[in-house]
């Protein structure tokens, strides 16, 4: 149990399709992330989410909108995705403090199949 | 352009040594980051090294050189739950994680 959830964790939708996928932690922390994980690639850094504020977002197609209503939700709203979107997309969350950078924590990823 | 590279695989032997190495050139340095994923599951955290030497944690250790821009991490004692994938990601000036696309490494009996 790693303290970060997501839902679904698997998830088939078409091109004309909309779906979201949800994450949630519990371990109190102040930063969350989006990342997608492709096979023998490296993982990619999609938004980061710091006390609620979005700080990044790394050239992500508009077809990916995230949203964070809370500093305990995080969520990625998905549309007209193309089949090369397919991927594991992970969620993460850390604790932010003054010099920046402690370890993230994961959530177990949801498989998505773009057909 | 910020890079990491390690092995896309290695195999070893239930019980013995291995050692994967992580080279990376990035923006700035605020520590380097290892990772284990089984397949299917999270990543989850290993390690952590700020400064030059070797953290040893239980039977894995991880040493970082940053004059030399390299990690390795050691795992002993080797077992079949080891199977796994290991990443390697290095925190850059800007406290972004760099990653690498991380080792498969397989354990034979």
């Amino acid at each position: 149990e790693t303290g970060v959830t997501q839902t679904p964790r698997h998830l088939v939708m078409g091109m004309t399709n909309k779906k979201s996928l949800k994450c949630e932690q519990h371990l109190g922390h102040n930063a969350m992330y989006w990342y997608k994980q492709s096979a023998k690639k490296p993982l990619e850094l999609m938004f980061v989410y710091n006390f609620k504020e979005q700080t990044e977002n790394n050239s992500v197609p508009s077809r990916f909108s995230p949203e964070c209503p809370n500093s305990s939700h995080l969520f990625l709203h998905l549309h007209t995705l193309q089949p090369e979107d397919s991927a594991l997309y992970l969620c993460a969350s850390s604790q932010e403090g003054l010099g920046g950078g402690y370890e993230q924590y994961f959530g177990p990823g949801t498989r998505l199949t773009v057909t | 352009g910020q890079n990491i590279d390690q092995p896309t695989e290695m195999t070893a032997t239930e019980g013995a040594i291995v050692q994967i190495n992580c080279t990376y050139q990035t923006s700035g340095f605020n520590g380097l980051f290892w990772y284990q994923q089984h397949a299917g599951e999270a990543p989850t955290f290993l390690s952590y090294n700020v400064l030059d030497g070797l953290e040893e944690k239980g039977r894995f250790s991880s040493f970082l050189s940053r004059s030399k821009g390299y990690s390795y991490l050691l795992l002993k004692e080797l077992q079949m739950k080891d199977s796994a994938s290991y990443l390697c990601a290095v925190m850059d000036s800007n406290y972004q994680l760099i990653w690498g696309a991380g080792t498969k490494l397989i354990i034979k009996p």
